[in-house]
């Protein structure tokens, strides 16, 4: 069984402060993607990475694939309390069959 | 077409009952995937299909659980005889299978109470 491993599981910190959110495993993923996710929603897709080594960006967050495949993190610059959620990991495999984290539970505070 | 469609978004049944969630995919989308996610944890996996074919049921998490795609568009999932630990966020997702990328766009989901 394949799984991903979120750290933190928690996290509250202050507009404007930095922050990385880690995704681990021990196996290897064709890819990995991160979702944002709000109370009583369903998860929304941010980004997909394939590629070992790639780095997405999307306006404040950057999203790096480890050269292996088997992790990921998410880095926010300037946090602002809009980017309050639960953030998800997620890795693809043979048969599309995606495996979540237990997700990061991010509260930016004002 | 605005993305994954879940119905109804909240169901509230006592114990025993049998309950049915809806779920209508993006049209073009060949894959449908069902999870469910309790409070403070990521989804969980429960079953897929291509098409009409399911490819995967073996983590449904009891007999008490089916689902089906009868022709390939929506799909149904459902619980009989429902026990309160059935209470939960049952997420429906849907991804186009030619991309091979795993990447899939979900509904908002219903959620279910068990009384």
């Amino acid at each position: 069984t394949q799984l991903l491993e979120q750290s933190p599981q928690f996290l509250s910190i202050q507009e404007g402060e930095n922050l990385t959110v880690y995704c681990n495993s021990s196996s290897v993923f064709s890819s990995l993607q991160w979702y944002r996710q709000e109370p009583g929603e369903g998860p929304v897709l941010l980004v997909t990475v394939v590629t070992g080594g790639e780095v997405k960006k999307l306006k404040r967050l950057t999203f790096q694939f480890g050269d292996a495949r088997k992790d990921s993190s998410l880095h926010i610059t300037a946090a602002q309390p809009g980017d309050t959620g639960l953030y998800l990991c997620a890795g693809g495999s043979a048969g599309n069959m995606l495996t979540f984290g237990g997700g990061t539970r991010l509260m930016v505070k004002p | 077409d605005t993305g994954v469609s879940q119905n109804p978004r909240h169901k509230i049944t006592k114990r025993g009952q049998n309950v049915t969630f809806r779920c209508d995919p993006i049209s073009e989308h060949n894959r449908l995937y069902w999870y469910r996610q309790t409070l403070g944890q990521g989804p969980e996996f429960l079953t897929y299909f291509q098409n009409e074919a399911q490819l995967e049921k073996s983590r449904l998490l009891s007999d008490r659980f089916s689902a089906e795609r009868p022709k390939g568009s929506f799909s149904t999932l459902e619980i009989q005889r429902t026990e309160q630990g059935d209470s939960a966020m049952y997420l429906c997702a849907s991804s186009l299978d030619a991309w091979g990328t795993g990447e899939a766009f979900f509904g908002q989901g219903t959620r279910l109470t068990v009384v």
